[in-house]
């Protein structure tokens, strides 16, 4: 079974500029995430998506940052404009969700941003 | 909120002996308690988790974990350390009803030959 496919692995931007990251979830998965992993830190939920739904993005600074699942499959986030402090990982991550149950989440290999 | 704390930045410890990385976690509820490992440049990958049951739980790789309700503990142990084992170990708790995941801060793992 494919796992989690994220891309690019990494992006060295300079400010200002627009930047966007690609997950594709396991397929069946219904339940997406996005995070972000600062340097020495656990990851954070940025946003959460059931199918085509955002059902949590209270964490996304949406001045700045997007997110789309359009087909409730592949997923995009976008930084636009990007700042220095948006350097971090993003991960993304998957999981099968159902009434009254807890799955685990399984995770891609994330991209790490550079922004100068 | 929920939350997890692992207070140890770096365990070190032999090849061949006993590991334990320590979480302790603070819920309104039930916990559900999940443990990931991290390698370099790689995403996070799933070891174990704890809805309800047994208070042992085992994982991938060999890893084990035990629910202390009373010391609001889920530790994390493994009988032999392999130099592999070297790694980033992160505890994290369901948050309440949704379904998202809050993490430690991780606790890096070092395992010498």
């Amino acid at each position: 079974e494919a796992g989690v496919v994220q891309s690019p692995r990494y992006k060295i931007i300079e400010k200002k500029q627009p930047v966007a990251f690609w997950c594709n979830p396991i397929s069946g998965h219904n339940t997406l995430y996005w995070y972000l992993q600062n340097l020495g830190q656990g990851p954070e939920l940025l946003i959460r998506y059931e199918n085509e739904e955002a059902v949590d993005d209270s964490q996304l600074p949406k001045d700045r940052f997007s997110a789309e699942r359009l087909k409730g499959v592949d997923s995009t986030l976008k930084i636009q404009p990007a700042e220095l402090g948006d350097s971090a990982v993003y991960l993304c991550a998957s999981s099968l969700q159902g009434l009254g149950a807890y799955n685990e989440q399984f995770f891609g290999p994330g991209t790490r941003l550079t922004v100068l | 909120a929920q939350s997890v704390a692992q207070p140890e930045d770096q365990v070190n410890v032999a090849e061949g002996n006993p590991l334990t990385v320590k979480c302790t976690y603070s819920v309104s509820g039930n916990p559900y308690l999940f443990w990931y490992v991290q390698y370099p440049n790689r995403g996070l990958q799933f070891l174990l988790k704890y809805i309800t049951g047994d208070n042992l739980v085992k994982g991938s790789y060999g890893f084990e974990a035990e629910f202390n309700k009373s010391q609001t503990s889920f530790h994390l142990k493994k009988p032999s350390a392999l130099v592999s084992d070297s790694a980033l170990y992160f505890c994290a708790v369901r948050d309440g009803g949704f379904q998202k995941l809050v993490f430690g801060t991780g606790t890096r793992l070092l395992v010498s030959p």
